[in-house]
């Protein structure tokens, strides 16, 4: 079955500088690839996501990229603030059917 | 609209109680599905239905059942609760068509002793 790998599991950026979390996956049958976001005690919610006809998606200071060949994608958060801290995660399906597999997840702190 | 709700928030059981967590959708969504998630594991998921009288297993189903009389209501039970349950369980939801984010409930956390 579909495995995520997910880099780094920690990460600490200065507040205004760029984070960068990659994920990688086993499945070249995947092609939906959704990204959320978990703040403290609270539900993960959806940031953005790519579909396998597409390379890169930007929304604002988020984006993401997609390499299907090398079966891997990257979530880029620029000008980061304090509110961005949270554990992100990213995630794999294919087509039809919503059985999501899930990263580890990435716990992203911004410092002040 | 609600969204996905999920009662209780909190539960603590003893080893080899059941109980039922529940999960309602008020967005006509037809995917509904359980996840469980432990510190550095990610999300898990356990079982899934694609429709009103339509379940299966997912990665980690052994210990938990699943129903859907409904396309609103989705509830997972625990028929006898295990320590290595403890975790928090997520509802989720989404349509069926291709390509569909999933939207979670604010979770359920489950300590067994």
């Amino acid at each position: 079955g579909e495995n995520v790998e997910q880099h780094p599991s920690t990460l600490s950026v200065q507040e205004g500088d760029s984070a960068v979390i990659k994920c990688t996956y086993s499945d070249s049958a995947s092609n939906y690839f959704p990204w959320y976001k978990q703040e403290l005690g609270k539900r993960p919610q959806l940031i953005i996501d790519i579909r396998s006809n597409v390379g890169e998606k930007k929304d604002q200071r988020i984006a993401v990229t997609l390499n299907k060949t090398a079966k891997h994608f990257s979530l880029h958060i620029t000008e980061t603030q304090p509110e961005d801290s949270a554990v992100y995660f990213c995630a794999a399906s294919k087509n039809y059917g919503q059985n999501f597999v899930f990263g580890p997840g990435t716990r992203l702190s911004v410092l002040p | 609209n609600a969204g996905v709700t999920q009662t209780p928030k909190f539960q603590v059981l003893k080893t080899g109680q059941s109980m039922t967590l529940q999960c309602a959708q008020d967005m006509n969504h037809e995917y509904m599905s359980w996840y469980r998630q432990d510190p550095g594991m990610g999300l898990r998921l356990i079982h899934y239905s694609v429709g009103a009288g339509i379940t299966d297993q997912g990665e980690v189903p052994n210990g938990y059942n699943v129903s859907r009389s409904t396309t609103e209501d989705f509830p997972l039970r625990l028929l006898s609760a295990a320590p290595s349950q403890t975790s928090v369980y997520f509802c989720a939801s989404s349509y069926s068509a291709q390509n569909s984010p999933l939207h979670f409930g604010n979770g359920t956390r489950l300590t067994v002793t």
